[in-house]
Parts: C-alpha cells; structure tokens; sequence
C-alpha cells in the first residue's frame, strides 16, 4: 500500500505570492491533518479534515487554508506569502477520526522557501 | 491540552538499552500515551501507544508508570538508525486528531 504523498516535494516562491501544496492520504484514510514545522517553532497543527469538513484549525492567521475533497485529498494553501512562511508542511493521514486513538501516518513533506 | 515534558537530548551506544523519559501529569485516566520519533529529512512516524500497563512491539517498549503521570520508551537494542527526535505526544482533547509535538528528545547513537 502506497504511503502519503506530497507534492511538490520542494518549492520556491517570493514574498506576496500565494501557493497551494497537495496531500494524498493512504488509500482509505479518510482524515488528513496538517503541520507546519520550523527550526524556531519546532512542529505546530494547521487544520485537520475529515469527510471534507475541517474539523480543528491551529493557531494560524487566515492566510493558511485548506479543503479536503471526497476522494480525501487535500490541498492547503498560504496567500500573500511572507518570509517566516519558509517551513516543511507535512501532511498526515489517519483512518479515522474521533476515537481515543488513530496513529496518523505522516509524508515526506513539502520544504517551502520564500524569498 | 494536557502537557508532557522530556529532556532535550540523550546519548547512547549502539546495541545498549536506551531509556526515553516523559512526565505527563495532567493526562486523564481514559487517555492514551503515543509515542512519534522524526528520523532526519523525513516525516514523524509512529513508535507505539498505551494506556495503563506496559506495550510492546517490534520498534520498542512503552513503560507506564502505575500513577500515569510519566512513561518511558525502551530500545532495547539501539541502532544507529535509531538516532532520531522522540516525541511523547499527549493525547488530543476528545474528538480531536490533533497531535501536539513539544520539542521532543534528541536521541544521538554512538557506533
């Protein structure tokens, strides 16, 4: 079974320009979360989706967005993007969502880097 | 948000035991303990779980403390390729699948 995919895997953009990375959970994972991680900030939440509905946002401004499709696929998105957007955003899938416990297994991240 | 502390960095040698410590005295009774370790340029992945009494499997050993306030990982063989960060993750509010990563245990193996 193919694990988590992201793509791009690396990715360059300057200041102001927006980006949308994309997440493709294992098959027949039906939630998807998303982490921002930095040297400074260490790994911090962004949402997590299930059956297309965020269910839980971390603290981030508006700028950070994201859908969840019904095939689970998900994508995220940063607008008007400033320099400390420079991070890894791994992407997690999990069978599914509301138990005491469901391990989520994490991709190989997208490395953004903002000039 | 209940809330784990750990020390920033341990050493060992390869093919000795390792012991990863964790406090998480504001877990609940019904909570689980999980344990993630992030090996370099790749994406955290999944160590083991517990509840109440102790865990194993093929990765490692997970020692609940009979009170629930703390926990330790066990290698009980490291290798070099066990050279990673550990998280204690505390368990996300219900309903939730949030995990909360603190700064984690940055394990060094010396072959």
């Amino acid at each position: 079974k193919a694990g988590v995919t992201q793509t791009p895997r690396y990715l360059i953009k300057t200041r102001g320009q927006q980006v949308t990375l994309s997440c493709s959970p294992i098959s027949g994972h039906r939630s998807v979360s998303w982490y921002q991680q930095t040297p400074g900030q260490g790994l911090q939440f962004l949402f997590e989706y299930f059956s297309e509905t965020q269910r839980n946002k971390g603290n981030f401004p508006g700028r950070f967005s994201g859908r969840q499709f019904s095939n689970s696929r998900s994508e995220m998105n940063v607008s008007t993007l400033e320099l400390g957007d420079s991070a890894l955003y791994l992407c997690a899938s999990s069978l599914d969502y509301g138990g005491p416990y469901n391990e989520q297994f994490f991709g190989p991240g997208t490395r953004l880097t903002v000039l | 948000d209940a809330k784990t502390t750990q020390p920033n960095s341990m050493e060992s040698n390869e093919e000795e035991p390792v012991h990863l410590p964790c406090n998480h005295s504001t877990i609940s009774g019904t909570d689980y303990i999980h344990w993630y370790r992030q090996l370099p340029s790749q994406g955290p992945e999944y160590v083991i779980h517990g509840l109440t009494s102790n865990v194993n499997n093929r990765m490692a050993s997970l020692a609940i403390a009979e009170d629930r306030k703390s926990s330790t990982l066990i290698l009980h063989r490291a290798t070099l390729r066990d050279a990673a960060v550990y998280y204690c993750i505390p368990p996300p509010f219900r309903g939730a699948q949030k995990l909360v990563f603190g700064q984690g245990t940055r394990l060094t193996i010396n072959p």
